[in-house]
Formats: structure tokens, C-alpha cells, sequence
């Protein structure tokens, strides 16, 4: 299994819909998960951390499965500022140093 | 809000030469990341610092590759006789803490390019 693995893209979705994207890893011993999203020629930016229980931001909720070693991201209601690059990233250091970041699915919200 | 800056933006050089590329994490945070992100391809983990040595680094980190903490707020990576494949964007990130949902923090990035 690779270190981290997600959803290959592109997802297209109509303004207004609920997309979930879908990540694996590797080290059942990971403790931090995140998702950041990136735009184009930019750098990742923290979309918002995973916590054990889930978490909810706003339209965006995350979950985390230990069992499965399964993370993942909704969005609902998408807007068209959520278009990006969608990044899991996970710790897989023993020390939380060592964090690995997914390929990315990428996601384009049309009008 | 305290952000991590590096410098320059885009840097331009030829094949065989030494590059130094510079980043200021934020100023009360104690790890420190190099990252590379080769055009349309994923974010890669280099290098992590943290307490004047190296934490964890990838196979991707080998001898062509160092990282300094020279004083108080700079944080370097120095690509040595560099290749063709070395053109990338390198990222700089930190983080604050060892906690299990202490997140990093990137800056905008250097563009390496290599002739």
C-alpha cells in the first residue's frame, strides 16, 4: 500500500452539489491527518485537521477511520472558490516529523 | 498573522552549480520542513529539522542535499551541482509543536530552475 493514497481525479460537479473525497494510509501507528487544498502554482494551504471524533468546519466535515486507515472530506453545498487541488496529508514519523502528503485530487466546481 | 517567508520566488541556474535556498519559519515554531513539488506532479517530503539536526529524511534527500539552521531565523537547503531534475518548486514549512493536530505552516515557495 502506498504511504498515502486518494481518489485520482478530476472531480467535475455542479455548483451547489456535496462531493467527498476518500484517502488511505499506510502506517496504522499515524496519529495526525489533515486536509489542506492547494490552488494552482501556489502552496498547500491547512484546510483543517481530522480529528478522532470528526470534525466539521463550516460546509466541510472530515472523518477518520483508524480501523480502516481511511480519511475523509466533504464538502457541501460547493462554491466555485472550491475549486482546487485536494490534499490528505498524514504524519507517518514516529516522532511527527515525518509528513506525507497524498497526489492530490483535484476538483473543479462548474457554473 | 506570522507567516513563513522564503526567498527568492524563482531562482535560475545552471546545471553543476550550488544553489542555497532560503526560508524564515515563523518565529516560535520548532520544526522545520523542506518539501519539493516537481510541475503537476505531488508535494514530496524531503527533510524534516528539529533541535539543530535532521528528524526524518526521504531517499530523495541523499548527499546532493543539506539543511541548516545558521542562526536564530533562517533555515536553508543548499542542492549541490544540481541536474536538470532538480527544477521544482521547493516549499519551507514549520510547525509550532510536537501535538498530534499541530499543522504545517508553508511559504509561497522557490522556483528552481536548472539549465
Amino acid at each position: 500500500r502506498k504511504e498515502v493514497e486518494q481518489d485520482p481525479g478530476p472531480f467535475n460537479v455542479p455548483e451547489g452539489a456535496t462531493v467527498a473525497f476518500n484517502c488511505t494510509y499506510s502506517n496504522s501507528a499515524s496519529q495526525s491527518f489533515f486536509w489542506y487544498r492547494q490552488d494552482c502554482r501556489k502552496e498547500p494551504k491547512l484546510l483543517m485537521s481530522v480529528y478522532s471524533s470528526g470534525n466539521e468546519d463550516g460546509r466541510f466535515t472530515a472523518q477518520l477511520n483508524r480501523a480502516s486507515q481511511y480519511i475523509s472530506l466533504l464538502i457541501r453545498d460547493s462554491k466555485l472558490s472550491d475549486s482546487a487541488t485536494y490534499l490528505c496529508v498524514v504524519n507517518m514519523g514516529n516522532r511527527d516529523d515525518k509528513i506525507i502528503f497524498g497526489k492530490g485530487t483535484r476538483l473543479h466546481i462548474l457554473p | 498573522e506570522p507567516e513563513v517567508t522564503q526567498t527568492p520566488s524563482h531562482q535560475v541556474t545552471q546545471m553543476g552549480q550550488e544553489v542555497i535556498l532560503r526560508c524564515v519559519p515563523i518565529s516560535n515554531h520548532l520544526y522545520f520542513y523542506w518539501y519539493r513539488q516537481i510541475l503537476g506532479q505531488k508535494v514530496e517530503f524531503l527533510v524534516s529539522f528539529y533541535n539543530n539536526e535532521i528528524s526524518e529524511k526521504s531517499e530523495i534527500f541523499d548527499d546532493q542535499f543539506s539543511v541548516e539552521r545558521p542562526d536564530g531565523s533562517n533555515f536553508t537547503l543548499k542542492i549541490r551541482s544540481t541536474k536538470l531534475e532538480d527544477s521544482a518548486m521547493y516549499f519551507c514549512a514549520s510547525r509550532e509543536q510536537s501535538s498530534y493536530n499541530s499543522p504545517l505552516h508553508f511559504g509561497n515557495g522557490t522556483r528552481l530552475t536548472v539549465t
